[in-house]
């Protein structure tokens, strides 16, 4: 089945440092991919949808500025946390949907996940 | 408008006995519904997926779910339980589309399993 590789899976770093997070589609090309976080024992919450040679969409609340999205290829896209600071530690999870048109009936297919913890 | 709600929050039970995690949903579409399973610090794995076709979907690692328009259900059953499906699970609608926007996760339901 498809496979989403996320990396990296742990990170802990100081206050004010950027940090970048890859997910990679292994079997797919991906022109559509999404970006979740998750607080503890909460849901998955849709950050931003990164669409591969364009801008990609945020939902409201979500700094763009904060949360830089580059999909330059398609089968990679990166998120990157900067300047991070404690309140931005979670769960950050990728994933896509594979195919084009309708995909609201394909099932989305998720990364392993990087946790995230700014000291 | 599309909307899911896990009706418990945690569900425990013990090792070899029936599981039953809620869902019902509300949606002005057909939708298609998703139940995933998320183990501690991992993405989420799909279960199942209900798309229109028949309403009893048999998932991965025996888990089924019934979709029930009158009742606008889609509850996740299995038989008997086992440890290794103490996880949190989630229940997803969505509507065909290109819009992201329409697609709903639940709050989960974390699975405790006692042996």
């Amino acid at each position: 089945g498809a496979v989403v590789s996320q990396h990296p899976s742990w990170v802990i770093c100081k206050s004010g440092t950027s940090v970048k997070i890859e997910c990679r589609s292994l079997d797919f090309q991906a022109t559509t991919m999404f970006w979740y976080r998750q607080f503890p024992k909460q849901s998955l919450m849709l950050m931003a949808t990164s669409n591969e040679g364009s801008k990609a969409t945020y939902e409201q609340g979500v700094e763009k500025d904060k949360f830089l999205i580059n999909h330059a290829s398609l089968t990679l896209s990166t998120l990157t946390v900067t300047s991070a600071h404690p309140e931005d530690s979670s769960f950050y999870i990728c994933s896509y949907a594979p195919g084009q048109g309708a995909w609201g009936n394909q099932p989305q297919h998720f990364g392993d996940g990087t946790r995230l913890s700014i000291l | 408008a599309q909307s899911v709600t896990q009706l418990d929050s945690h569900v425990s039970v013990s090792e070899g006995t029936p599981v039953l995690l809620r869902c019902n949903y509300s949606s002005s579409y057909s939708p298609s519904l998703f139940w995933y399973v998320q183990h501690p610090n991992k993405g989420l794995q799909l279960l199942l997926k209900y798309t229109s076709a028949a309403t009893l979907v048999k998932g991965i690692n025996g888990f089924e779910a019934e979709f029930k328009k009158s009742e606008t259900s889609f509850h996740l059953t299995k038989p008997s339980a086992h440890m290794s499906d103490a996880a949190e699970y989630f229940c997803v609608v969505s509507a065909p589309g290109y819009n992201n926007n329409d697609m709903r996760f639940g709050a989960g339901t974390r699975l405790t399993v006692k042996p």
